[in-house]
């Protein structure tokens, strides 16, 4: 069964450093979305991304973060200067088609800022 | 703006006992509603969707859910609860905006079953 994979599943870092977090969707999926749970938190949307361009992006998405799709298969969230309050669990989610809501979600990539 | 609200962040249920999570939902447009569930060190998997047909939907594992408008409800039902349904739920709210599927998640609620 095609499924969405994160790398790495687990980055520890110190504060300022940049972060690339990866993200393999399923193959046919045209829609990409990064979300994070902070832990002991709701999971929160941060952004989406459809035909090569960001379609929408919450408040958390500020400058500090990018998202790109360098090579028609990859998916990668950029965090330019890491907080502490940037450690959280991130998951890719994909989907193929819009109004069905039904994202396929990776196993999430937890992210520890020192 | 869409929101969802579950009531009740742990809920302990008996194993073969009836399952019943809460979710309420707030929604300025016919809403697209989900339920998702979380295993331990696992991603999100999608359990069941209401996206305006059957207000009573099935899903898998035995799960399902019904949409009451009246109530602004999906509450998600199974009739008998098993071991391996211990995990994570969380009820979800979609503005079906074209290209964009954004999901606006609850807080979640965990799931315990007694043996």
């Amino acid at each position: 069964e095609p499924e969405v994979t994160q790398t790495p599943s687990h980055q520890v870092t110190q504060m300022g450093q940049e972060v690339i977090l990866r993200c393999v969707p399923i193959s046919n999926h045209l829609y990409f979305y990064w979300y994070r749970q902070i832990l002991g938190q709701k999971v929160e949307f941060l952004v989406s991304f459809y035909n090569n361009e960001i379609s929408e992006k919450s408040e958390i998405f500020d400058d500090q973060f990018s998202v790109e799709r360098p090579d028609g298969s990859n998916f990668t969230l950029k965090i330019r200067s890491t907080k502490l309050e940037d450690s959280a669990m991130y998951f890719c989610a994909s989907g193929d088609r819009a109004y069905t809501g039904e994202l396929f979600f990776g196993e999430g990539s937890r992210l520890t800022v020192l | 703006a869409q929101s969802v609200t579950q009531l009740g962040s742990h809920v302990s249920v008996s194993e073969g006992a009836l399952v019943l999570l809460r979710c309420n939902y707030s929604s300025s447009v016919p809403p697209y509603l989900f339920w998702y569930v979380q295993y331990p060190n696992q991603g999100l998997q999608l359990l069941l969707k209401y996206t305006s047909a059957a207000t009573l939907v099935k899903g898998i594992n035995g799960f399902e859910a019904e949409f009451k408008k009246s109530e602004t409800s999906f509450h998600l039902t199974k009739p008998s609860a098993h071991m391996s349904d211990a995990a994570e739920y969380f009820c979800a709210v979609s503005d079906g905006g074209f290209g964009n599927e954004k999901l606006t998640f609850g807080t979640g609620t965990r799931l315990t079953i007694i043996p």
